[in-house]
């Protein structure tokens, strides 16, 4: 049972470039979420899903788009890369959404836009 | 509106010696309030969650919380700090909102245990 895996661990991008992170749960969770992690400001929510085929904006939307097209999958896409995008990103999982339940966080990306 | 507040950014304690970190919220309704520690360059892990039964909630590790409404308060304790507790901490409130629930972290504490 590997929970939540993120890949890749780390990458280093030019402004304008693109990238996909990829999320993978084996928990069969309904919820999944991305944050990101700056110095000082704890997780902030970019993007979440409700289940599969579904997505909803966060609190930090902008510059972001995810999809799930898999139950399993969560996959958020860099489409034109700026430095203030570097931060650590998290993709988490719930089995439901009530809020009131733990999420399960994967080891992180750590992402630097230069 | 919701908020979280953790009132230390960096705690040093001794090895051997209690643990505070402290956390404030606020919640328009029954919140569930959530401690995390993230290890370095690792995800977050829970640590304890209160979920409007006991107060004293008790967690991994040794740790626990003690929910206070009088006081919006959830501080988190530990009897007698380990070199293995060194890491940061993430006190956090959900809430139901209209149509779904929101999730607030706080901006973190940092602990150091020193030998």
């Amino acid at each position: 049972n590997a929970g939540v895996t993120q890949t890749p661990k780390f990458r280093v991008l030019k402004t304008g470039q693109s990238m996909t992170l990829l999320c993978a749960q084996d928990m069969n969770h309904e919820y999944m979420y991305w944050y990101r992690q700056d110095p000082g400001m704890g997780l902030r929510l970019i993007h979440y899903s409700v289940g599969e085929g579904t997505t909803a904006k966060g609190e930090v939307p902008d510059g972001y788009n995810v999809s799930r097209l898999k139950k399993q999958n969560f996959l958020l896409g860099l489409e034109s890369a700026a430095p203030s995008q570097t931060s650590v990103y998290f993709c988490a999982s719930s089995y439901t959404g009530t809020g009131h339940e733990e999420q399960y966080f994967g080891p992180g990306t750590r992402l630097t836009v230069t | 509106a919701q908020s979280v507040t953790q009132l230390d950014s960096h705690v040093s304690v001794s090895e051997g010696t209690p643990v505070l970190l402290r956390c404030n919220y606020s919640s328009s309704y029954s919140p569930s309030l959530f401690w995390y520690v993230q290890h370095p360059n690792k995800g977050l892990q829970l640590l304890l969650k209160y979920t409007s039964a006991a107060t004293l909630v008790k967690g991994i590790n040794g740790f626990e919380a003690e929910f206070k409404k009088s006081e919006t308060s959830f501080h988190l304790t530990k009897p007698s700090a380990h070199m293995s507790d060194a890491a940061e901490y993430f006190c956090v409130v959900s809430d139901e909102i209209t149509g779904g629930f929101k999730t607030i972290f706080g901006a973190g504490t940092r602990l150091f245990v020193k030998a």
